[in-house]
């Protein structure tokens, strides 16, 4: 049964930080890994989409890394602002299409 | 990426009702996944919705608590049936189109059981 696990669960950082988000799984046959973003009480944005065969994915000031083989993401966020405050889940694709999440990282960045 | 309408968006229910829960996509798509995020939670994937055919749930969930239809290849319902506080949580549904292996999700429904 594959497991994600997200470190840290909360992280609160100065405004301007690079800052990294940490995701393993237990499963290396993957498909795809996914980084999305939830603000409060509301649906799943996602950020970031790594195939099994890719090594990273950027976007703007987020570049996500995959190694497979050890089973860990990390997902990078460069230059943090306020507007980045959010929870950071990690999400990973395996047969069925099945997507299994971590925990997520609750982020905030002070003013 | 899809666009996805998922209403009601949130909502106060009492105790032994039922909600159904809509999920709309601008296209086809081949399965439609709901889910479920408790509080403080991540999400857990509740079924696996294909048209013309039964749900396939997860385990620890029934469809006699949690019925899905698909009538077709752009619509899903969730009803969440005789509800009690404990199903309080946000429910999403995520589709997915064949050959489309990012996923997409609805806005979710936050939903309060009192």
């Amino acid at each position: 049964k594959q497991e994600v696990t997200q470190i840290p669960a909360a992280l609160s950082v100065p405004e301007g930080e690079n800052l990294v988000l940490n995701c393993s799984f237990t499963d290396s046959a993957i498909y795809n890994l996914q980084w999305f973003r939830q603000d409060p009480g509301k649906g799943l944005t996602s950020l970031l989409l790594i195939q099994s065969s890719q090594r990273e994915q950027t976007s703007g000031r987020l570049n996500a890394s995959l190694d497979k083989s050890s089973g860990r993401s990390t997902l990078y966020i460069a230059a943090s602002q306020p507007g980045d405050s959010a929870t950071y889940l990690c999400a990973v694709k395996t047969s069925g299409s099945r997507l299994t999440f971590g925990e997520g990282t609750q982020l905030t960045v002070n003013p | 990426s899809a666009v996805i309408s998922q209403k009601p968006s949130r909502d106060i229910c009492q105790r032994g009702t039922s909600l159904t829960i809509q999920c709309q996509v601008d296209s086809q798509v081949t399965m439609m996944f709901w889910y479920r995020q408790q509080p403080g939670q991540s999400l857990t994937l509740i079924a696996t919705a294909n048209q013309g055919s039964e749900a396939t749930y997860e385990s620890g969930f029934v469809i006699d608590k949690f019925p899905i239809s698909r009538p077709n290849l752009t619509f899903s319902t969730l009803t969440v049936s005789n509800m009690s506080p404990e199903d309080s949580s946000i429910y999403l549904c995520s589709p997915e189109r064949a050959g489309n292996t990012e996923a997409f999700f609805g806005q979710g429904t936050r939903l309060t059981v009192v």
